[in-house]
């Protein structure tokens, strides 16, 4: 079984801040980290992937992964309250070739005007 | 772009019903996924697929099945549904890892909510 914690939140930033999730792992093997997006009653959607140490850009969205610390964040640049949402980190299992990922619970975002 | 279906947004049961969520993807993938979310237990993985007629248990199996008789099509079935069956299911496929990194990532469909009464 593979741990994946993710601050429990919930986090609240005004809108124009940096929103900052971050996520642990306890596989050090793992080579990717993945970040979904959830909207409330809505199903996880992909929004960022993370294969290689540093950071990785994506509009106002930065993964950052330090495999040493087994540790990757999620920073959201100019938070929108349309970025309210709960952030779902996640890992894969590499000791199988079945594809599964771990997933964190998830830390809720609130972005407030 | 992945499209996964399910086959009801919300579904009300009665206790002691047998109870068939389906799940359709588009993509070809291999792997197809069953999961369960609740507030504050996060997202629970109850069966997954890696072929046709192939299954493995994920972490909480009991009471329910799967069945997976073609490649896109993968069903949870709640054999006598209890109300602590009540929760989102979650249908999510992705390809087959083939060793790189990006070949895990997993496509959700909408969600079924159920509601066992």
């Amino acid at each position: 079984q593979k741990e994946v914690e993710q601050n429990s939140g919930p986090l609240s930033v005004p809108e124009g801040a940096i929103a900052s999730l971050n996520c642990t792992y306890s596989d050090r093997v793992s080579q990717s980290f993945f970040w979904y997006r959830q909207y409330s009653g809505k199903s996880p959607e992909l929004i960022m992937s993370i294969y290689s140490n540093g950071d990785k850009e994506d509009g106002r969205f930065t993964a950052q992964l330090n495999k040493a610390s087994q540790y990757v964040s999620l920073l959201i640049r100019d938070s929108q309250p349309s970025d309210s949402a709960t952030y779902l980190c996640a890992v894969p299992d590499r000791g199988s070739t079945l594809g599964r990922l771990y997933f964190g619970r998830g830390t809720q975002l609130t972005v407030w005007p | 772009d992945v499209k996964v279906t399910q086959s009801s947004r919300y579904l009300v049961k009665r206790t002691g019903e047998k109870v068939f969520l389906e799940c359709v993807q588009d993509m070809d993938h291999e792997n197809m996924f069953w999961y369960r979310q609740d507030p504050g237990l996060g997202l629970r993985l109850i069966y997954f697929s890696y072929d046709v007629k192939m299954k493995e248990k994920g972490d909480i199996p009991e009471g329910y099945s799967v069945s997976r008789e073609k490649k896109e099509r993968f069903s949870l079935i709640l054999e006598s549904a209890s109300t602590n069956q009540t929760s989102m299911y979650l249908c999510a496929s992705s390809i087959q890892p083939r060793g790189l990194a990006e070949t895990y990532e997993q496509y959700f469909g909408p969600g079924t909510r159920l509601t066992v009464t």
